[in-house]
């Protein structure tokens, strides 16, 4: 079954500076990848997602990327801001025919004012 | 507000107790996704249902058993609870059932073994 690796575990960076994690996956059939923003104390929110018959998808201050070959995708924030600090978790899901996501083990961002 | 409700917020129980953990999902979604957190494990797949059907099972244990009724929502009842089942289980809720659609989750219930 599929299988996702996310890094670094945590990440510190200075307000304004940008910030970039970054996920494999194992299941080359995975066609789907969301990212996952949570705060203390309330579920993951998805922030972004991507399919994979695209190699880059933009929102404001967020970005993810998709390298289909080597099988890894990244969420990248812009000019970071306190309100940025959280666990992030990607996602993958398995192969066409299931129908469950496999989460990375998270990373926690700490924006530094 | 991911307009996914989860009841109750906080349960603490003793070992061997029953529990029943509901979730309601966003209107207009049909297909409800059960998940547990704990502090090693990460976001693990339970359980999904898609209009009254199970669809996908994951790593759920045998003492755990979810159903997903006529109006939509969805109950996961947890039976001879032990120490290890502490954690905080999440519903997430989907328009579809295949997967690659967003799915959006509660705010969870977060459940304390004595």
């Amino acid at each position: 079954g599929e299988n996702v690796e996310q890094h670094p575990s945590t990440l510190s960076v200075q307000e304004g500076d940008s910030a970039v994690i970054k996920c494999t996956y194992s299941d080359s059939a995975s066609n789907y990848f969301p990212w996952y923003k949570q705060e203390l104390g309330k579920g993951p929110q998805l922030i972004i997602d991507i399919r994979s018959n695209v190699g880059e998808k933009k929102d404001q201050r967020i970005a993810v990327t998709l390298n289909k070959t080597a099988k890894h995708f990244s969420l990248h924030i812009t000019e970071t801001q306190p309100e940025d600090s959280a666990v992030y978790f990607c996602a993958a899901r398995e192969a066409p025919g299931t129908y469950k996501y496999i989460f990375g083990t998270g990373t926690r961002l700490k924006v530094l004012a | 507000d991911s307009g996914v409700t989860q009841t109750p917020k906080h349960l603490i129980t003793a070992t061997g107790q029953r529990v029943t953990l509901r979730c309601s999902p966003r209107s207009g979604d049909l297909s409800v996704y059960w998940y547990q957190q704990s502090l090693d494990q990460g976001l693990q797949f339970l359980i999904q249902y898609y209009n009254g059907e199970e669809r996908a099972k994951g790593n759920i244990l045998e003492r755990f058993s979810a159903q997903q009724f006529p109006d939509l929502h969805s109950e996961l009842n947890l039976s001879s609870l032990e120490l290890g089942d502490s954690a905080l289980y999440f519903c997430a809720s989907s328009v579809g059932g295949s997967g690659n659609q967003p799915q959006h989750f509660g705010d969870g219930t977060r459940l304390s073994i004595l």
